[in-house]
């Protein structure tokens, strides 16, 4: 089976832009989160997709969304890009249940200039 | 704030040695502590994880040793081999309603030196 894929690998962007970041889980996976990872914080968790619903969510500011597809694709947006968003974006997928294994894909490198 | 904090934030042991890593929590409603490793350009992956309701969880040369009441909780590498080099994360989540809402600690880079 194919790993959990995310695209791009690489992003260079400056404040103010917008920016979209896409994955796709594992085949027969429905459900999609996101986190993000700074050097000192670990990963922190964004929000969690299930059947084309957020169904959970952390602590960012509205500035972050994201969606799910139908075939479980998700993207998550970040508007109005500020320098502190400069990390590494990872996306998981499991199942569908709770407190499963996550498995996580190689993340998008995100630089805000 | 930090929900879950991990130290050391970096170790360095000798092949054959002992890797010890510890995490601690406050949240009392947490009841499920999976362990990721991390290796440069790559996502993490699930180690071990275990549950509240047992003391010590061991996989190989990897043990979680949990302590319920300390509220604390450690990944202890045994015969610990330059390819364990990686960077370790405990998480911890609360409850099935909680869904996949994992809290990560702050992560160890764990350096075997050969």
């Amino acid at each position: 089976k194919a790993g959990v894929t995310q695209t791009p690998r690489y992003l260079i962007k400056t404040r103010g832009q917008q920016v979209t970041l896409s994955c796709s889980p594992i085949s027969g996976h429905r459900s999609v989160s996101w986190y993000q990872q700074t050097p000192g914080q670990g990963l922190q968790f964004l929000f969690e997709y299930f059947s084309e619903t957020q169904r959970n969510k952390g602590n960012f500011p509205g500035r972050f969304s994201g969606r799910q597809f139908s075939n479980s694709r998700s993207e998550m947006n970040v508007s109005t890009l500020e320098l502190g968003d400069s990390a590494l974006y990872l996306c998981a997928s499991s199942q569908g249940g709770s407190q499963e294994t996550q498995y996580f894909g190689p993340g998008t490198r995100l630089l805000v200039l | 704030q930090q929900q879950v904090k991990q130290s050391p934030q970096s170790l360095i042991v000798q092949k054959g040695g002992i890797s010890i890593i510890n995490c601690a929590y406050e949240n009392t409603a947490f009841d499920y502590f999976p362990w990721y490793q991390q290796f440069p350009g790559k996502g993490p992956a699930l180690l071990i994880a275990i549950r509240p309701d047992v003391s010590e969880k061991k996989e190989g040369r990897f043990t979680i040793s949990f302590n319920k009441s300390a509220k604390q909780f450690s990944l202890h590498i045994m015969d610990s081999q330059p390819g364990d080099s990686a960077t370790y994360f405990c998480a911890a989540s609360m409850g099935t309603y909680n869904f996949n809402k994992f809290y990560f600690g702050s992560g160890t880079k764990l350096n075997v030196k050969p």
